[in-house]
């Protein structure tokens, strides 16, 4: 059954700690991306990555990072530098070959 | 100017009605275009592509006019359950490929 996990659904975590979410694909998509979403807000690129051990910043990477050792995985790492993140988070792949972008179910970060 | 912009909504409409929602986007040389749909609290679905030709899926129709840049779906005979946020979605490919959201149109079906 192929597709995009994340995990966890929900992550709590104090401010001042880092904290890495997961995002696992088993669609053979060479190119991974990460989002976030405010309540009632649209999505923003974080960062994504066209090939295994390459990667570029989106809109947002400030206080965020990332690594691609391995095609299947694509974790974004929420460091204390990110002033404000509380947030849904986004997992997207997409194959070389065609344009749409396939998401995985989020996880909902909340920082206190 | 935003690269994709979609009607802010929100839009309330009684089951049965039929709702449109628009899009426009401002690069001329956009190769791909998609709805999206998302619920509440969820990820964003593939809802369909759109084509220069027009396609059709049951109750949904989308419509590509690459001349105005508009981008359009249509829901017929709405049901309670279409009710979530549609996203317009456009790829280019002028500097490297990139795909851009629209910020979503929230449906609200009511009984």
């Amino acid at each position: 059954d192929g597709g995009i996990t994340q995990s966890p659904k929900y992550l709590f975590r104090k401010e001042g700690q880092n904290v890495t979410l997961s995002c696992e694909q088993n669609l053979n998509h060479d190119a991974m991306y990460w989002y976030r979403q405010d309540p009632g807000q649209g999505l923003r690129l974080i960062y994504y990555s066209q090939i295994v051990n390459d990667f570029q910043k989106g809109d947002i990477a400030e206080g965020y990072s990332v690594s691609r050792e391995k095609k299947e995985s694509f974790p974004l790492t929420v460091t204390s530098a990110q002033k404000n993140p509380t947030a849904f988070y986004l997992c997207a792949s997409r194959s070389r070959h065609l344009d749409e972008q396939y998401f995985g179910p989020g996880t909902r970060l909340t920082v206190t | 100017r935003k690269e994709v912009e979609q009607d802010p909504g929100p839009f309330n409409v009684p089951e049965g009605a039929t709702v449109a929602f628009n899009c426009t986007y401002s690069n001329s040389a956009s190769q791909s275009f998609f709805w999206y749909r998302q619920d509440c609290r969820k990820e964003p679905k593939l809802l369909m592509s759109v084509y220069s030709s027009g396609n059709e899926d049951g109750r949904f129709t989308a419509q590509l006019n690459r001349a105005s840049q508009y981008i359009s779906l249509l829901i017929r005979d709405s049901k309670l359950s279409d009710s979530a946020t549609y996203l317009c979605v456009v790829t280019t490919n002028t500097g490297g490929f990139k795909t851009i959201f629209g910020a979503g149109t929230r449906l609200f079906v009511k009984a």
